[in-house]
């Protein structure tokens, strides 16, 4: 079964605006993925973020996690066109688990 | 580096034929998994390995088999093929099997008939 779930299933923003998608998990974590696909391609890890820490940056991205709610939240400002693609959060250990996983379309 | 490296990229089989499909990584990663990704569901964790020698099944295990014989190669073979193992399937690996990052191929698209 999926850990993970994200939310919304979907989302479409203008080029330039930010765009902020959530992660709910079930169980306890040791740290929690993000990865992103474009469409046709393999997966790419983005960023992980441990189970004791509450922000993360990297570049546009920021990525928190409340443990206390087991969520996690990613944020890309600045969204350009080449940030269209579906962004997958995955939990655990030898095991990950990705949830369904957030479309987002970025219109020029 | 190639990284993870998939064959073949777009199979289609009849029901009940049997196939591999290949991974190879040249990262010396001694994790290596395989997942299924059907749409709306994000990716299902099939077989893994966390090193030659060493696999275990993970969420949707049934109807296909792996070995480990190298570090660097983890197939995964279909005994018979049924219409709901159309799906397009992702070999990933990771130095890190407890923690780290998984690095994908660019998928498999199996069509079964």
């Amino acid at each position: 079964s999926q850990q993970g779930e994200e939310d919304p299933q979907a989302l479409s923003i203008q080029e330039g605006e930010n765009a902020t998608m959530n992660c709910s998990y079930k169980t306890s974590i040791n740290n929690l993925q993000w990865y992103r696909q474009n469409s046709g391609r393999g997966l790419v890890h983005l960023i992980l973020i441990r189970s004791n820490e509450r922000e993360k940056h990297s570049g546009r991205l920021r990525v928190t996690l409340d443990t206390s709610k087991k969520s996690s939240s990613l944020l890309i400002t600045a969204s350009r066109a080449a940030d269209t693609a579906s962004y997958f959060c995955a939990t655990g250990r030898y095991k990950l688990s990705f949830g369904a996983g957030t479309t987002v379309t970025v219109r020029a | 580096n190639a990284g993870v490296t998939q064959t073949p990229k777009f199979q289609v089989l009849k029901t009940g034929q049997s196939m591999t499909l290949q991974c190879a990584q040249d990262m010396n990663h001694e994790y290596m998994s395989w997942y299924r990704q059907d749409p709306g569901m994000g990716l299902r964790l099939i077989h893994y390995s966390v090193g030659a020698g060493i696999t275990d099944q993970g969420e949707v295990p049934n109807g296909y088999n792996v070995s480990r014989s190298t570090t660097e190669d983890f197939p995964l073979r279909l005994l018979s093929a049924a219409p709901s193992q159309t799906s397009v399937y992702f070999c990933a690996s990771s130095g890190q099997a407890n923690t780290g990052e998984l690095f994908f191929g660019e998928g498999s698209r199996l069509t079964v008939l």
